[in-house]
């Protein structure tokens, strides 16, 4: 099993609608997760962060976190063209102090 | 109040000269990562410093390969005699501790002909 796995995509969603990323990881004493925007040929953006079960919002963002499915996901509503890009989560694994990445998820907005 | 500093932007080489990367942190942030991504493909750790020290450098290759983050300037991850296969972008992140939050560099595009 991966560390952190993500489905590679390429997710396809209609604009208006809400697009919904998936991640899981290896190691349930995990503490800090991300979710990080790349779009091609740029850097990593940090989008959302969630320390602790349940849901946190920001804009048409919304992370949730489940510990005990060790899951994270993101939600996308209202899905804009400009949302197109790779979608990276990232966790902070227990006992390792290194961010661990996913390989990303591709998602493409269609107008 | 400047984020994350990566230069050169980009890097030409020829094989088997060295190529030097530089990171400049946020300010206040100790921990720097160097990440690798190939077209198309995920970002790969590389190695975790923090200033003075190398905490993991389990991602980084044994020969050729090194970084450093000194107490005073730049984080600085060295190729020597680099060859076509190290041709990908060099990321740097910054972050104030293991827990908290990452920021990246713009990246270092190095291609090696």
């Amino acid at each position: 099993q991966k560390e952190v796995e993500q489905n590679s995509g390429p997710l396809s969603v209609p604009e208006g609608a809400i697009a919904s990323l998936n991640c899981t990881y290896s190691d349930r004493g995990s503490q800090s997760f991300f979710w990080y925007r790349q779009y091609s040929g740029k850097s990593p953006e940090l989008i959302m962060s969630i320390y602790s079960n349940g849901d946190k919002e920001d804009g048409r963002f919304t992370a949730q976190l489940n510990k005990a499915s060790q899951y994270v996901s993101l939600l996308i509503r209202d899905s804009q063209p400009s949302d197109s890009a790779t979608y990276l989560c990232a966790v902070n694994l227990r006992g390792n102090e290194k961010l661990t990445f996913g390989t990303g998820t591709r998602l493409t907005i269609i107008p | 109040n400047a984020g994350v500093m990566q230069n050169p932007r980009h890097l030409v080489r020829r094989r088997g000269q060295e190529a030097r990367l530089r990171c400049s942190p946020v300010k206040g942030h100790s921990h720097v990562y160097w990440y690798r991504q190939l077209p198309e493909e995920g970002l790969k750790f590389m190695v975790y410093l923090q200033k003075e020290n190398i905490i993991d450098e389990s991602g980084m290759p044994k020969e050729r390969f090194s970084a450093e983050f000194p107490k005073e300037g730049p984080s600085i991850l060295r190729i020597q005699q680099v060859v076509r296969g190290d041709s990908a972008a060099y990321f740097c992140a910054s972050s104030q501790s293991t827990l908290e939050k990452a920021f990246f560099g713009q990246g270092t595009r190095l291609t090696v002909v």
